[in-house]
């Protein structure tokens, strides 16, 4: 069972544009996402995250938004660099009952053409 | 670099055969995470330890063990090897469960092989 589901394994985006990463989660015990980047050969890092309290969170080129309704969340990265270009994962806790524990989903590979 | 040390990078060995990855956390870290990334699937949550204990336990096949040492390093024991375990390892460290945060430091993986 997918709790947390990224249903586009890929998008490919023009330098400058706006990239746009969604994701879907079925579990309503979550409480707290992230986002986190991959590079090849390299570990996941930490990118941003929301709180449930919130709907928006931004951090320079990078904005969550969350619609806890739909119990969906988007990254939004304005504007794209190819630098940007990575595998991004989507990630839910359930702070309240599991902790840090996170749930990822499958992720979007990311392509920002120069 | 997260702070978080995995060994070995990559790792090579037959069926049936027994195999130990070791994590070092971030240091201040106590919580210890295990996650399996297997080819083009999401990162599966495995096992988590905070303080030495057992906190949370994922989709871990019996065949694989985990611990954290009281100086808080953990190793994952995966044994009778099948040709599926062949994936990437991930490690994840955090200071606290509950922490306000929720992010996780992770280590750049061990890669298993399994001829």
């Amino acid at each position: 069972d997918q709790q947390v589901k990224q249903n586009s394994p890929s998008l490919s985006v023009q330098e400058g544009r706006i990239s746009i990463l969604n994701c879907d989660y079925t579990n309503s015990m979550f409480d707290y996402f992230l986002w986190y980047k991959k590079y090849p050969a390299e570990g996941p890092t930490f990118l941003i995250s929301i709180s449930s309290i919130k709907d928006k969170n931004e951090d320079g080129r990078f904005t969550v938004f969350l619609n806890k309704s739909a119990k969906h969340l988007s990254l939004h990265i304005v504007p794209s660099q190819p630098g940007d270009s990575a595998v991004y994962f989507c990630a839910a806790s359930a702070k309240k009952s599991s902790g840090d524990k996170l749930t990822f989903g499958t992720g979007t590979r990311l392509a920002v053409r120069p | 670099d997260s702070g978080v040390t995995q060994t070995p990078k990559h790792l090579i060995t037959a069926t049936g055969q027994r195999v130990t990855l070791r994590c070092s956390p971030r240091s201040g870290d106590l919580s210890v995470y295990w996650y399996q990334q297997s080819l083009d699937q999401g990162l599966q949550f495995l096992i988590q330890y905070y303080n030495g204990e057992e906190r949370a336990k994922g989709n871990i096949l019996e065949r694989f063990s985990a611990q954290q040492f009281p100086d808080l390093h953990s190793e994952l024991n995966l044994s009778s090897l099948e040709l599926g375990d062949s994936a990437l390892y991930f490690c994840a460290s955090s200071f606290s469960t509950g922490a306000l945060s929720g992010e996780l430091f992770f280590g750049e993986g061990s890669r298993l092989t399994v001829l």
